[in-house]
């Protein structure tokens, strides 16, 4: 099974700042990494499918890149409903999709 | 506008079963895989299961294989997660979520708990 591994695990940013989280596979998984963002209470939200294209409606301040082992997300502009939980998920090897522990963007 | 409703979650004690419901609308139902994913209390997303559009192929997780069948009714617009021998680390935010690897659509999800 491919782990995946997410860091930060915590993220304290302030309003307008630009963020980049990380994500690294055990392994290989090609471009067939997705980023989703999870707020309380709520399911998570498809950010990123194929390491960087953006899934229906969402903004382009949000963008993914990397192949292999290493991803990045970025998002450009920190704004105020940004702040959420953000996963990444392999698809290379599945099943099983799995997950990374996820960063929590937080107000600094 | 596409629609994922999940129940049936509930209180079981340990050894015991529920089974998962999700009735989804918005897309032809039958053309579309389907997933489970759940979330622990506080914890990370884990896949779960997940059943092809014609529910001829199944595909489990290792932490529920045998424990756990995925199934459909396509006339319902309906998949089911029948859940045996539930264990305490099994509780947790069942979701229902479109499709086989990426996940667009999502249900807002439904609570197992399980505890003697």
């Amino acid at each position: 099974e491919i782990v995946m591994t997410q860091s930060p695990a915590t993220l304290s940013v302030s309003p307008g700042e630009r963020v980049t989280l990380s994500c690294r596979a055990s392994q290989s998984v090609s471009s067939n990494l997705a980023w989703y963002q999870q707020k309380p209470g709520q399911a998570p939200r498809l950010l990123i499918y194929d390491a960087s294209t953006r899934a229906t409606g969402i903004p382009a301040s949000f963008s993914g890149s990397g192949s292999g082992t290493e991803f990045t997300l970025t998002i450009s502009s920190l704004q105020s409903e940004d702040f959420a939980v953000y996963y990444c998920q392999q698809y290379n090897i599945w099943p099983p999709g799995t997950f990374g522990g996820g960063t929590k963007v937080e107000i600094k | 506008e596409v629609q994922l409703l999940e129940s049936g979650g509930g209180l079981v004690q340990p050894g015991g079963s529920l089974r998962l419901s999700c009735a989804a609308s918005g897309f032809t139902f039958s053309s579309d895989a389907m997933s489970w994913v759940r979330q622990a209390p506080g914890k990370g997303l884990e896949w779960v299961s997940g059943i092809s559009g014609s529910g001829g192929t199944t595909y489990y997780a290792d932490s529920v294989k045998g424990r756990f069948t995925i199934s459909r009714d396509n006339s319902r617009n309906t998949v089911y997660l029948q859940m045996n021998s539930l264990r305490v680390e099994d509780t947790a935010l069942y979701y229902c979520a479109k499709d086989r690897k990426v996940y667009e659509y999502w249900g807002q999800g439904t609570l197992v708990t399980v505890s003697s």
